[in-house]
């Protein structure tokens, strides 16, 4: 399956400011996605990142909030902008694996506190 | 109603129990089922993947899938400590977005020695 590092693992970031969080994937894959998991909640998509097109954003999440880059089959960065306290969570990137199907692999995750 | 209701616990068992873990859903449009297991602090870890109805087994896990009742269910055997976790399900295939992982709430599991 593939393996998928994200950085930065944490960070405490202050409001109004905006945090970029990389992930990177060990194999090419055409469909990356990226997830919030606020305390002591399920995932949520945020948004969904194909190579070479404009990321897809589900209901509640905006581009100028939430900007996506993927600029490559391997690569993708989600940034968190004008942070406010309620961006606190947890976010994740996954990939489905173009050799297993719609199996979803996630990556271990940016745990991000804002104050 | 949310589109996947999952127990959330949590639930306390003794070491070597069967464990059952269940999710139902309401759109029958979902076409893959998955279970991840998550431990404190860390992403999630896909378990087991089930493509429409069925029964697929793991090792000491098995994975059900009932569409006609909209229906998903984990079972764990001779349960270990080790399987302390939150079991998080998880469904996709919806038209526009196949991708798109609908999740449950997630269910904590305690395994005693």
């Amino acid at each position: 399956s593939a393996v998928i590092s994200q950085k930065p693992s944490r960070d405490i970031c202050q409001r109004g400011t905006s945090l970029t969080i990389q992930c990177q994937v060990d194999s090419q894959v055409t469909m990356m996605f990226w997830y919030r998991q606020q305390p002591g909640q399920s995932l949520t998509l945020i948004a969904t990142a194909n190579q070479g097109s404009e990321a897809t954003y589900e209901s509640g999440f905006v581009i100028d909030k939430f900007p996506i880059s993927r600029p490559n089959l391997t690569f993708s960065t989600l940034t968190v902008s004008n942070m406010s306290p309620e961006d606190s969570s947890i976010y994740l990137c996954s990939v489905e694996d173009p050799d297993r199907g719609h199996e979803q692999y996630f990556g271990p995750g940016t745990r991000l506190t804002v104050t | 109603q949310k589109e996947v209701e999952q127990d959330p616990g949590p639930l306390s068992v003794p070491e070597g129990a069967i464990v059952s873990l269940n999710c139902t859903y309401s759109n029958s449009a979902f076409q893959y089922f998955m279970w991840y297991r998550q431990y404190s602090r860390k992403g999630p870890e896909l378990l087991m993947y089930t493509y429409s109805s069925g029964n697929k087994e793991d090792g000491r896990f098995t994975a059900q899938v009932d569409k006609s009742s909209k229906y998903i269910s984990l079972f764990i055997r001779d349960s270990q400590p080790s399987d302390s976790a939150t079991y998080l399900c998880a469904m996709s295939g919806l038209t526009g977005n196949t991708g798109k992982l609908i999740f449950g709430q997630g269910t904590t599991l305690q395994v005693k020695p």
